[in-house]
């Protein structure tokens, strides 16, 4: 059964450094998701992505996060500039009103 | 905006008895709505969806849930729980091109 992969499981990294974080989306579908969970809190949107350019994206999504598909399978988010309040579990999702999630990436900043 | 609300954070339930998680969506239109399950250090895996047509949904691992549009409910529930369902439990609303989560229920099975 196809599925969502995350790499890494896990990261950590000092506070003002950059940090990519991939996703190899479900091959047929179209939209690509990225959500955070922090320690507690509900689960958030942060971004989707449809035909190489972003669809819908929240408030907390600001300049210093970026996506990118670089190629035909990876689906990317970056942090430009970690801040300690991006430590969280990133989940990316594909699919379209369902979404099919991968195992997370917990970020932790410090 | 769409919102989900899920009243209970922690549920304890004896193995083999019933198991109902509340959920109520405030959605203006006619809501997609979705139950994932989240073991311990795992993702989000689905366990049902409704879109549209019977009000009751089966799911994975003997789940079902009934949406209820005059509660705006859409209740999970499972008639004889196992050790393993132990895990924190999502509801969500589709709407806007994203989902909106609940804060979650976790629950406990006690043998």
């Amino acid at each position: 059964e196809p599925e969502v992969t995350q790499t890494p499981s896990h990261q950590v990294t000092q506070m003002g450094q950059e940090v990519i974080l991939r996703c190899v989306p479900i091959s047929n579908h179209l939209y690509f998701y990225w959500y955070r969970q922090i320690l507690g809190q509900k689960v958030e949107f942060l971004v989707s992505f449809y035909n190489n350019e972003i669809s819908e994206k929240s408030e907390i999504f600001d300049d210093q996060f970026s996506v990118e598909r670089p190629d035909g399978s990876n689906f990317t988010l970056k942090i430009r500039s970690t801040k300690l309040e991006d430590s969280a579990m990133y989940f990316c999702a594909s699919g379209g009103e369902t979404q099919y999630f991968g195992p997370g990436t917990r970020l932790l900043v410090l | 905006a769409q919102s989900v609300t899920q009243p209970d954070i922690h549920i304890t339930v004896s193995e083999g008895a019933s198991l109902e998680l509340r959920c109520n969506y405030s959605y203006g239109a006619t809501p997609y709505l979705f139950w994932y399950v989240q073991s311990p250090g795992q993702g989000l895996q689905l366990l049902l969806k409704y879109f549209s047509g019977d009000t009751l949904v089966q799911g994975i691992k003997g789940f079902e849930a009934e949406f209820k549009r005059s509660q705006s409910s859409f209740n999970l529930r499972k008639p004889s729980v196992h050790w393993s369902d132990a895990a924190e439990y999502f509801c969500a609303v589709y709407g806007l091109g994203k989902l909106v989560f609940g804060a979650g229920t976790i629950l406990r099975v006690k043998s």
